[in-house]
């Protein structure tokens, strides 16, 4: 099956700054690769996501970037603020399922 | 609110009780899933519907657990002869038609005493 792997574990930035999360996943077939934000006490909210026939995805200040050859994938959070920490969950779904794997979170912090 | 809620938000049982726990989706959403996620992991996989029929198991699921779509809309998940380790938030997401994109309630968290 599908595996994802995420890092890093945590990040820690100053207000203003860039972060930067990486997932790697190991089923070439998988076309799907959303990104997640969960705050404390709350479920998963979709941010943003990208399909294996694209690059890259930007909204605003979050841009996801997709590299099939290598098999990973990069959020990318420009100009940082305190309410963009939480933890962020990649994930990676093959073309026959409706189930994505979800890596293992990524916990930022944004110190003001 | 139009999006998924669960209840309860919080359980707190003890061990070898059953507990019962209540999906929503969000209206016409004919897939639902059930994930569970322990502190430091991403959501795991448990199992989805279709409509009202249960279309894949994980292994995770054992046959302590049982999940019912009986109409279509709503969804329960209920544990049986509950352990510590059933100690988990329990998400639930929904999904439309063919789209990929899922959507998570705010979870029900157990804790198993």
């Amino acid at each position: 099956g599908e595996n994802v792997e995420q890092h890093p574990s945590t990040l820690s930035v100053q207000e203003g700054d860039s972060a930067v999360i990486k997932c790697t996943y190991s089923d070439s077939a998988s076309n799907y690769f959303p990104w997640y934000k969960q705050e404390l006490g709350k479920g998963p909210q979709l941010i943003i996501d990208i399909r294996s026939n694209v690059g890259e995805k930007k909204d605003q200040r979050i841009a996801v970037t997709l590299n099939k050859t290598a098999k990973h994938f990069s959020l990318h959070i420009t100009e940082t603020q305190p309410e963009d920490s939480a933890v962020y969950f990649c994930a990676a779904k093959s073309g026959g399922s409706y189930i994505p794997t979800f890596g293992r979170g990524t916990s930022l912090i944004v110190h003001p | 609110d139009t999006g998924v809620s669960q209840n309860p938000r919080h359980k707190i049982t003890k061990r070898g009780q059953n507990v019962t726990f209540r999906c929503d989706p969000i209206s016409e959403h004919n897939r639902l899933y059930w994930y569970r996620q322990t502190l430091g992991q991403g959501p795991e996989f448990l199992t989805y519907f279709q409509n009202e029929a249960q279309l894949e198991k994980s292994r995770l699921l054992s046959d302590r657990f049982s999940a019912e779509r009986p109409k279509g809309s709503f969804s329960t998940l209920e544990i049986q002869r509950t352990e510590q380790g059933d100690s988990a938030m329990y998400l639930c997401a929904s999904s439309l038609g063919l789209a990929d994109t899922q959507y998570f309630g705010p979870g029900t968290r157990l804790t198993v005493l």
